[in-house]
């Protein structure tokens, strides 16, 4: 049982350049989550999805865009690299109803623009 | 605004000792309230869960209040060990709609042997 699964790991981009940050989890969860979390910071929700189909906006979602088409993968796209984005991003899934609400988190990818 | 609170501070105790660490919470309405620890370089792991309606919850040597009235939560460990060292985050949802957790900025745990 893998849980929660983000690659790249580590990744340096250039201003301007785009990427896909991938995320897949094997538990069935319907509910899937992007933080990122700068230093001494905690996770800032950048967006959500509460089953495949649906996402919606977290606290900043500026510069990304995501997609749930399944229920197990949700990847986040940054269009247009800025420094601003030089960040850990964690990917996360739950259940999320009143029983089972604990978050599975993936191991983070750092990423560096420049 | 809605804000979570916790204690930037690093937290520095020595082991055997109870450790201490709060989370405070304003213009909230939380269903329920996590606590997550989060080694250097990995994802948080949840730890505990307390709901609305409870006012203490225990797993092993952690335990957590949760006082709605004065918008706090504690979690204290108990016969602290070294292991312990990390940093802890306290996440709330709010009741209604999407249990979405915020998360606080966590405060990091030294234990000294």
């Amino acid at each position: 049982n893998a849980g929660v699964t983000q690659t790249p790991k580590f990744r340096i981009l250039k201003i301007g350049q785009s990427m896909t940050l991938q995320c897949t989890q094997d538990m069935n969860h319907n509910y899937m989550y992007w933080y990122r979390q700068d230093p001494g910071m905690g996770l800032k929700l950048i967006y959500y999805s509460v089953g495949a189909g649906i996402t919606d906006k977290g606290e900043v979602p500026n510069g990304y865009n995501v997609s749930r088409s399944t229920t197990e993968d949700f990847p986040l796209r940054l269009e247009l690299a800025a420094p601003s984005q030089t960040s850990v991003y964690f990917c996360a899934s739950s259940y999320s109803d009143r029983q089972n609400t604990e978050a599975f988190f993936g191991q983070g990818t750092r990423l560096t623009v420049v | 605004s809605q804000k979570i609170e916790q204690n930037s501070e690093a937290l520095n105790i020595q082991e055997g000792k109870t450790a201490t660490l709060t989370c405070n919470y304003t213009n909230y309405s939380p269903a329920y309230l996590q606590w997550y620890r989060q080694d250097p370089g990995r994802g948080p792991v949840f730890l505990l869960l307390i709901r609305e309606n409870e006012k203490e919850k225990r797993k092993e040597r952690l335990k957590v209040t949760f006082d709605t009235t004065l918008k706090q939560s504690l979690f204290h460990i108990t016969a602290s060990q070294p292991a312990d060292s990390a940093t802890y985050l306290c996440a709330l949802a709010r009741t209604g709609g999407s249990y979405i957790p915020t998360f606080g900025r966590g405060t990091s745990l030294i234990v000294h042997p």
